[in-house]
């Protein structure tokens, strides 16, 4: 089975509101990333947690780390249509010298 | 200037067809990779470079070679294609090949086998 798993797999918002998607994982991680993905495009990356960080703040976005239940979560505050896309965490793992990408949660914001 | 570039943008082909796809980085990276994402969305590695060295290799039919002529480039061919080979191909690239760096990835290369 993957190494991380998102929840939910879609979520449907209106603009303004406040979206958050969460990912578990496995393993032990060094770090976990999360990347967007527009609809025909390529991933682009977002936010890095390191393993000993527990928060992390880029602009309207919020990422936490919970190392001991294995979860990460991203919170997308006052959402916009142009949030609307696929979100991926991914994760580094210790054993390994890769990312693993998660199933992904699909976020429709309606205008 | 796009940072990372692949090409074709789209692939239709039959079945037991031979074809490439290539993909090129400005950014400098030392690092490249190849990933397949299914009509599922699942995104999964299938190799990666660094410095023109395979370092990664995931269980992947040997139908599929890579080949890195530079740190700059890392080309993807396909013999006999299946209808399973059909999904989408994106080439990324990070500056080193260890999992605290970020990915930049291309646009994706759409494979279509019919």
């Amino acid at each position: 089975s993957q190494q991380g798993e998102e929840d939910p797999q879609a979520l449907s918002i209106q603009e303004g509101e406040n979206a958050t998607m969460n990912c578990s994982y496995k393993t032990s991680i060094n770090n976990l990333q999360w990347y967007r993905q527009n609809s025909g495009r390529g991933l682009v990356h977002l936010i890095l947690i390191r393993s000993n960080e527990r928060e992390k703040h880029s602009g309207r976005l919020r990422v936490t780390l919970d190392t001991s239940k294995k979860s990460s979560s991203l919170l997308i505050t006052a959402s916009r249509a142009a949030d609307t896309a696929s979100y991926f965490c991914a994760t580094d793992e210790t054993s390994g010298s890769r990312l693993t990408f998660g199933e992904g949660t699909q976020l429709t914001v309606n205008p | 200037d796009t940072a990372v570039s692949q090409t074709p943008k789209y692939l239709v082909t039959q079945m037991g067809n031979d074809k490439s796809i290539k993909c090129e980085q400005n950014l400098g990276h030392d690092t490249m990779y190849w990933y397949k994402q299914d009509s599922k969305k699942f995104l999964k590695i299938m190799f990666s470079y660094n410095n023109k060295e395979l370092i990664i290799n995931e269980t992947v039919p040997n139908r599929f070679s890579p080949k890195s002529p530079d740190k700059a480039h890392l080309n993807l061919h396909i013999n006999s294609l299946e209808l399973g080979d059909s999904a989408v191909y994106f080439c990324a690239s990070s500056q080193r090949g260890r999992g605290d760096y970020e990915q930049y990835f291309g646009p994706g290369t759409r494979l279509t086998v019919t």
